[in-house]
């Protein structure tokens, strides 16, 4: 049973305009949220997270919301570019021992179209 | 900074063949892990090791093994491999404390193919 789930396998964008990228997780020991990026025949790379303390944070063109209520987190891009055109994993992890494995979605691939 | 190193980037075995997947970090981070991604099944724990000297399995250990050879250090083996192994696999590390413990670096995959 998936824990983390990423409902949207593929999203098109135009450039200049905002992407958005939705996760669910089940498991209410989940604390900490990430995103990764990753492009073909490349390994992911890390590109931003949230604790649960917080309901949203903000790197750059890059916002990652946190409704733990509705166990929901958005990533948002904007302005959407043609390099962002890769495949996004949400990922989620506890706090303590076993827990802070990390639990992945199966991921979003975004098209970003000039 | 070369971060995670795996090697090989690429392999083809036969049924039956064995093999070790490399895997170094310089990072000094404490724990890694070991991925396989397979189309439509995302990113599965293969084995981690959270400390020198410990390991453990993941979500799919079937057919695997694994040695923390040293902090740096971190190896997959196939002892007899299978088609249903045909996969990218990742190394990746993570730091056990502080603000950046739940990060995971990874490194650029091992695309290997079973005949």
């Amino acid at each position: 049973d998936q824990q983390v789930k990423q409902n949207s396998p593929s999203l098109s964008v135009q450039e200049g305009r905002i992407s958005i990228l939705n996760c669910d997780y089940t498991n209410s020991m989940f604390d900490y949220f990430l995103w990764y990026k990753k492009y073909p025949a490349e390994g992911p790379t890390f590109l931003i997270s949230i604790s649960s303390i917080k309901d949203k944070n903000e790197d750059g063109r890059f916002t990652v919301f946190l409704n733990k209520s509705a166990k929901h987190l958005s990533l948002h891009i904007v302005p959407s570019q043609p390099g962002d055109s890769a495949v996004y994993f949400c990922a989620a992890s506890g706090s303590a021992g076993n827990n802070r494995k990390l639990i992945w979605g199966l991921g979003t691939s975004l098209a970003v179209n000039p | 900074n070369a971060g995670v190193t795996q090697t090989p980037k690429f392999q083809v075995l036969k049924t039956g063949q064995s093999m070790t997947l490399q895997c170094a970090q310089d990072m000094n981070h404490n724990s890694m892990y070991w991925y396989r991604q397979d189309p439509g099944m995302g990113l599965r724990l293969i084995y981690y090791s959270a400390s020198e000297g410990t390991t453990d399995k993941g979500e799919v250990p079937n057919g695997y093994n694994v040695s923390r050879l040293n902090k740096r250090e971190f190896s997959l083996r196939l002892e007899s491999a299978a088609p249903s192994q045909t996969s990218v696999y990742f190394c990746a590390s993570s730091e056990v404390r502080g603000p950046a413990k739940n990060i995971q670096y990874f490194g650029a995959g091992t695309r290997l193919s079973v005949l």
